[in-house]
């Protein structure tokens, strides 16, 4: 059965570098989402990308974030200059074509961002 | 504004007893809304969502939109139910578009032998 993958599953980085998160979507999807958990708090939507742009973000994706998808199979979470307060767990989302009813957003393991 | 509250944040059973994970919301319009599970060491899948009334594994879940709840129920528990429980709003769900998904903080369900 197809998966979402992320790499790496576990980044450790000082305070003030850029880090890029990986994600695989399910090859079919079209739409991708970004969401973090820092530990002990929510699951906290951050943005949702399709057609190559981006259709939604919280007020948690500020300019210190992007998103992008180089290639026809990644989707990549940039954070230009991490702050202590970005470490936590990101979890990328994928789901296929809207229809009629709702498409289940497949989730990939997660990366664990440690900022030092 | 837009929430979704999981009142527990652990909830410990024995095998056999019936189980209830609560989760209440906060939205104006008709939301879509689904239970998530994580079991250990594994990623965030859909157990179920309110629209296609399903039941799986055993669990159900009724949205009662006068109380503004959608809890899991489930008449007798396995020890392999045990895992983090998620609920979730989908808020634009009937606007027509893909919208985020608006999570609870989470229950951990410890089912024991």
């Amino acid at each position: 059965e197809p998966e979402v993958t992320q790499t790496p599953s576990h980044q450790v980085t000082q305070m003030g570098q850029e880090v890029i998160l990986r994600c695989v979507p399910i090859s079919n999807h079209l739409y991708f989402y970004w969401y973090r958990q820092i530990l002990g708090q929510k699951v906290e939507f951050l943005v949702s990308f399709y057609n190559n742009e981006i259709s939604e973000k919280s007020e948690i994706f500020d300019d210190q974030f992007s998103v992008e998808r180089p290639d026809g199979s990644n989707f990549t979470l940039k954070i230009r200059s991490t702050k202590l307060e970005d470490s936590a767990m990101y979890f990328c989302a994928s789901h296929g074509m809207v229809a009629d009813s709702y498409n289940e957003q497949f989730f990939g393991p997660g990366t664990r961002l440690t900022v030092l | 504004a837009q929430r979704v509250t999981q009142p527990e944040k652990l909830l410990s059973v024995f095998k056999g007893a019936p189980v209830e994970l609560k989760c209440n919301y906060s939205y104006s319009g008709s939301p879509e809304l689904f239970w998530y599970v994580q079991y250990s060491r594994q990623r965030l899948q859909l157990l179920l969502r309110h629209i296609s009334r399903e039941s799986i594994k055993g669990f159900t879940a009724d949205l009662n939109k006068g109380e503004t709840s959608f809890h899991l129920k489930k008449p007798f528990a396995q020890e392999e139910d045990s895992a983090m429980y998620y609920c979730a709003l989908n808020p634009a769900f009937y606007g027509g578009s893909q919208g985020n998904l608006i999570f609870g903080k989470g229950t951990k369900l410890s089912v024991k032998p």
